[in-house]
């Protein structure tokens, strides 16, 4: 139990556009989901956290107006890279709390942006 | 401010042998020390976790030790395999259930396993 589904896995964009990159907990809800990026060998970075029915909460230096996050139902969040740039090249990934279940985090399986 | 402190930060150790990754953490308000387990290009998979309301669990290979005092938690895998080979990290949080916050993580220790 406890699957978070994260799609696409890996995306090539040009510079300029955006892309959306979707998180879905499959076998239960979740009112928190929380938004990471990656960089090779490094940690996990959170960016934001993400409340169903309300404004994501973003860290300290995320750009909120780059990085859009919804997350529209207990089921579901989304994080939306606009205008985005070669820097924005990164290993993005969700996790997510189940609301009834001691359970901690269970994460996606990543994005693989690529931004030429 | 780093929340949890992680080393080593990489670790090479011959196949059956043990290996030992050790986390420390300020905040005593903490309460949930998860370990996770990383393959390249994957997200990482919950391992193995513990609340300090006890000194050590341990599930099949994985033992986490956990010293309160201290504020100290490893990870030990027994005869370690070379697909055990991946990047760990430890993280602490607090609360349970619907109220557990978020996580802070360690900073990863890449363990390769030598067959």
């Amino acid at each position: 139990g406890a699957v978070v589904s994260q799609h696409p896995s890996r995306v090539i964009c040009k510079s300029g556009t955006s892309v959306k990159i979707e998180c879905r907990s499959l076998d239960f809800q979740a009112t928190t989901m929380f938004w990471y990026r990656q960089f090779p060998k490094q940690s996990l970075m959170l960016m934001a956290t993400s409340n169903e029915g309300s404004k994501a909460t973003y860290e300290q230096g995320v750009e909120k107006d780059k990085f859009l996050i919804n997350h529209a139902s207990l089921t579901l969040s989304t994080l939306t890279v606009t205008s985005a740039h070669p820097e924005d090249s990164s290993f993005y990934i969700c996790s997510a709390r189940p609301m009834d279940r001691d359970y901690g985090y269970t994460f996606g399986s990543g994005t693989r942006l690529t931004v030429v | 401010q780093q929340q949890v402190k992680q080393s080593p930060q990489s670790l090479i150790v011959q196949k059956g042998g043990i290996s030992i990754i050790n986390c420390a953490y300020e905040n005593t308000a903490f309460d949930y020390f998860p370990w996770y387990q990383q393959f390249p290009g994957k997200g990482p998979a919950l391992l193995i976790a513990i609340r300090p309301d006890v000194s050590e669990k341990k599930e099949g290979r994985f033992t986490i030790s956990f010293n309160k005092s201290a504020k100290q938690f490893s990870l030990h895998i027994m005869d370690s395999q070379p697909g055990d080979s991946a990047t760990y990290f430890c993280a602490a949080s607090r609360g349970r259930g619907s109220t557990l916050g978020r996580l802070y993580f360690g900073r990863g220790t890449q363990l390769t396993v030598w067959p």
